[in-house]
């Protein structure tokens, strides 16, 4: 079985701290995929990044970056200097290749408050 | 590019009454996806579609929920009747080659029964 924790429910930080996000995955499939989405108080859910099993390095776009370790089955996200526009809901998702098509397992997701 | 489109945003309704909710995936993408988000339970799938075949609607909670894609750029969610736990937001999402790609979603549709 697959499973995804993001064991973060909340987080609060004051503006340009930096602040990383866990996600650790369970799955006994070789191949897979994991993605982080970002929930706005907007409400869309806005894709942030892919990676596959087989690629372990290292991300970074801008401000954001991606720490994926198979070590640890972990997939964590970094937010450098962060912002309020940062202020979100934050989930980390699997999906396997011997899983159903649309089998994308959802973390519960972290609520991440930037203060100004 | 449109994205994933959606309507309505937000739907109030009362107990009882036929709720359609309606999507339009990006262009091109052969998978499309409706789940439902809550408080309690989080995302969950309920339907997805491969070039306009439903292939798994094993997370529909119910015989009331049902969804249908006639083309591929239209799909709807009708729940009928609607009661007051359907109460979440509906989201549409859709993608090509999903295991590999990302899916995309859309804005949401707020449904409230009273």
């Amino acid at each position: 079985a697959q499973k995804v924790t993001q064991a973060q429910t909340e987080i609060s930080v004051v503006e340009k701290e930096d602040v990383t996000l866990d996600c650790v995955y369970e799955t006994r499939d070789t191949t897979y995929y994991l993605f982080w989405y970002k929930q706005p108080p907007s409400g869309e859910l806005v894709f942030l990044i892919r990676r596959n099993s087989f690629d372990e390095q290292n991300e970074i776009s801008g401000r954001y970056s991606w720490n994926f370790q198979k070590s640890t089955s972990s997939f964590n996200f970094t937010i450098t200097a962060s912002q309020v526009v940062d202020s979100a809901v934050y989930f980390c998702a699997l999906s396997v290749d011997g899983g159903s098509q649309g089998n994308l397992i959802f973390g519960k997701g972290t609520k991440l408050s930037v203060k100004p | 590019d449109a994205g994933v489109i959606q309507s309505p945003r937000h739907e109030v309704t009362e107990m009882g009454q036929e709720v359609t909710l309606r999507c339009k995936p990006i262009s091109g993408h052969d998978y499309l996806f409706w789940y439902r988000q809550t408080m309690m339970r989080g995302l969950e799938l309920l339907i997805y579609f491969n070039n306009n075949v439903p292939i798994d609607d094993s997370g529909m909670p119910e015989d009331r929920f049902s969804a249908k894609m006639p083309n591929a750029s239209f799909s709807t969610l009708k729940i009928q009747p609607s009661e007051p736990r359907d109460s979440a937001v509906y989201f549409c999402a859709s993608s090509f080659r999903p295991r590999r790609y990302e899916q995309y979603f859309g804005p949401g549709t707020r449904l409230t029964v009273t």
